[in-house]
């Protein structure tokens, strides 16, 4: 049973429309995660967060949001969705900062 | 600058034979290393970690690591590969007290 679960799948977004990615994960951890993928590259960070109701800024936070509303549920907000935003979002967790992260099976963003 | 680099984009095997995947760091304490595989469509998944201790660690499937504080590397290593380990390997590296920083990924193709 997967244990972070990130919904939709895929989604088509029009240029400036609001876009909202939700993970929902049931490990029981502290921290998680928001990354995003483009295609021949590895994972930049976003956004995280550590404790419900806070998050911290990542290393591409600019265009993005993020909602911790509990332990278990952490959002990615995209008030004005651009086609620079265009690319594969994985959100994730784990336990302590430095242990292993635990992934959804990301979410497919388009942008026209 | 600090950085994560896997130099091999895209690396072809035949089924059978050995591999080795490379990935090297530009920090200046030893940190904690990671090696994630996503498989088509999927998330990151953990194939391996080193925090300290024995520098050569073994892994899921057959995969070890190896830690080497001199060249500031931790090359991920497989003695028989087979056509199911085609997936994109990405090494990560956590320095004390920053975020985990992955590299830019290597495609691994294994031919039948």
């Amino acid at each position: 049973e997967a244990a972070v679960t990130q919904s939709p799948r895929s989604k088509v977004a029009v240029t400036g429309g609001k876009v909202t990615l939700s993970c929902h994960q049931t490990n029981n951890h502290d921290y998680m995660y928001w990354y995003r993928q483009d295609t021949g590259h590895g994972l930049r960070l976003i956004h995280y967060s550590y404790v419900a109701d806070s998050t911290e800024k990542g290393d591409i936070p600019d265009g993005y949001k993020a909602s911790r509303p509990s332990q278990e549920n952490f959002s990615l907000i995209l008030e004005l969705a651009s086609l620079s935003q265009t690319a594969v979002y994985f959100c994730a967790s784990s336990d302590w900062g430095g242990a292993t992260l635990y992934f959804g099976s990301g979410t497919r963003l388009t942008v026209l | 600058a600090q950085s994560v680099t896997q130099p091999d984009a895209r690396v072809t095997v035949s089924e059978g034979a050995s591999l080795q995947l490379r990935c090297k760091y530009s920090y200046s304490a030893t940190p904690y290393l990671f090696w994630y595989v996503q498989y088509p469509r999927q998330g990151l998944q953990l194939l391996l970690k080193y925090y300290s201790g024995d520098p050569v660690v073994q892994g899921v499937n057959g995969f070890e690591a190896e830690f080497s504080k001199s060249n500031s590397s931790f090359h991920l290593r497989k003695a028989s590969v087979h056509w199911s380990d085609s997936a994109v390997y990405f090494c990560a590296v956590r320095p004390a007290g920053a975020k985990l920083t992955f590299g830019g990924g290597t495609r691994l193709t294994v031919r039948p």
